[in-house]
């Protein structure tokens, strides 16, 4: 398996812009993370699913984040209108139901919102 | 409200030095404690986990030393090299069916100078 995929891996937009970030995770996995990682405060877990379904979401900032996971192989992260402060790292991770709970990480997509 | 606290926030050792990074938690409802590793433009990735049935966890140079009644975890790299140089975050996840939101440290940032 290639692991978590994320795209773009980098994104320039600017203030007012939607922006869509992506993620696919491993093939089996049934839940799925999005974090954001900042150097002010470091991983902050936004949102997580299991089975396709929002589970947690008290990490999300505010109205302008929402997330979506359509099915088992896929889920956005959409940020409208953006806003310099939500400039950060974005991560999405995955992992398995059972056995322990290793979270594997993506690549992260880089977002500067100017 | 940080509920770990992690601690030095940087660290600089010399190659073979034993750095040390130490992290404290306030919920007794946490049961598993993972340390990840992120290098420069990753993901972070697991290292080493322990549960709180045993105080200590080694694997290859890493190892968890673990202090229930204190409710604090640290981390010890052995023989540190190089290759080492990365930011540790050291998290925690409570007990409860299939939660599985990961509580995380700030993060250590360490150089092992060659």
């Amino acid at each position: 398996d290639a692991g978590v995929i994320q795209s773009p891996r980098h994104e320039v937009t600017e203030m007012g812009q939607e922006v869509t970030l992506r993620c696919k995770p491993i093939s089996g996995h049934d839940y799925l993370f999005w974090y954001r990682q900042t150097m002010m405060r470091g991983l902050e877990l936004l949102i997580y699913f299991n089975n396709n379904v929002p589970i947690d979401d008290s990490g999300m900032p505010e109205d302008r984040f929402s997330a979506k996971m359509p099915n088992a192989s896929f889920s956005t992260l959409k940020i409208q209108p953006s806003e310099p402060r939500d400039s950060a790292v974005y991560f999405c991770a995955s992992s398995f139901k059972a056995g322990n709970t290793e979270a594997f990480f993506g690549q992260g997509t880089r977002l500067t919102v100017v | 409200q940080q509920q770990v606290k992690q601690s030095p926030q940087s660290l600089i050792v010399q190659k073979g030095g034993i750095p040390i990074i130490n992290c404290a938690y306030e919920n007794t409802a946490f049961d598993y404690f993972p340390w990840y590793q992120q290098f420069p433009g990753k993901g972070p990735a697991l290292l080493i986990a322990i549960r709180p049935d045993v105080s200590e966890k080694k694997e290859g140079r890493f190892t968890i030393s673990f202090n229930k009644s204190a409710k604090q975890f640290s981390l010890h790299i052995m023989d540190s090299q190089p290759g080492d140089s990365a930011t540790y975050f050291c998290a925690a996840t409570p007990r409860a069916g299939n939660n599985r939101k990961l509580i995380w440290g700030l993060g250590t940032s360490l150089a092992v100078n060659p």
